[in-house]
């Protein structure tokens, strides 16, 4: 089956401490990104990549970063200098640019900061 | 202002209703997304259009590019269709998204 994973689901983290979030895709697409969603919210992009090694920072990448070493994987850190973590994120992937291109999810990953 | 403005934001309805989700946005844009959010979280795109009208099964989306305003209808709705509808529009390398329309379907 085709698709996005995302690990873990949950994550507890303790103030001060970076924390990597996984994502991977086998749908063979260029283009990856990173959102956050917030209540209320709607998702808001944190940084994306449209070919292996290359990234950009999306609206809120301060305290974020990310590698795209693979096509198939594109995990996210949040440091310790992201003063807000606590949030559900979501990553997700298309073929191209989304102006064109469906977007496929992955379930999420809600971050918890203690 | 947001750029993507959806209504309305909170919707509950009896089963078998006929459903309208209003979306405008405030850009150009290339296309236009229709997602559904379950409580879970996960996110499942339904539709992308860039004119007309599209349908799948009970839902239907129109777009109105001249007047920037898009709709999602469904049909004889079912509480199983009680999720979040996002709207989002791409534009560049983007997608810019409402802040979608939490709907609730009673049996």
């Amino acid at each position: 089956d085709g698709g996005i994973t995302q690990s873990p689901k949950y994550l507890f983290r303790k103030e001060g401490q970076n924390v990597t979030l996984s994502c991977e895709q086998n749908l063979n697409h260029d283009a990856m990104y990173w959102y956050r969603q917030d209540p209320g919210q709607g998702l808001r992009l944190i940084y994306y990549s449209q070919i292996v090694n290359d990234f950009q920072k999306g609206d809120i990448a301060e305290g974020y970063s990310v590698s795209r070493e693979k096509k198939e994987s594109f995990p996210l850190t949040v440091t310790s200098a992201q003063k807000n973590p606590t949030a559900f994120y979501l990553c997700a992937s298309s073929r191209g640019t989304p102006s064109y291109n469906e977007q496929f999810f992955g379930p999420g990953t809600r971050l918890t900061v203690l | 202002k947001n750029e993507v403005e959806q209504s309305p934001q909170n919707l509950t309805a009896q089963e078998g209703e006929f459903i309208t989700i209003n979306c405008s946005y405030s850009v150009g844009i290339s296309a236009l997304h229709w997602l559904q959010q379950h409580p879970g979280g996960g996110i499942v795109s339904l539709f992308m259009l860039s004119s007309g009208k599209k349908k799948h099964g009970r839902l239907i989306a129109t777009i109105n590019i001249q007047e920037k305003h898009s709709s999602l209808h469904i049909t004889a709705s079912h509480p199983r269709d009680s999720a979040v509808y996002i709207c989002a529009v791409g534009r560049d390398d983007k997608i810019i998204f409402g802040k979608g329309t939490r709907l609730h379907i009673l049996p």
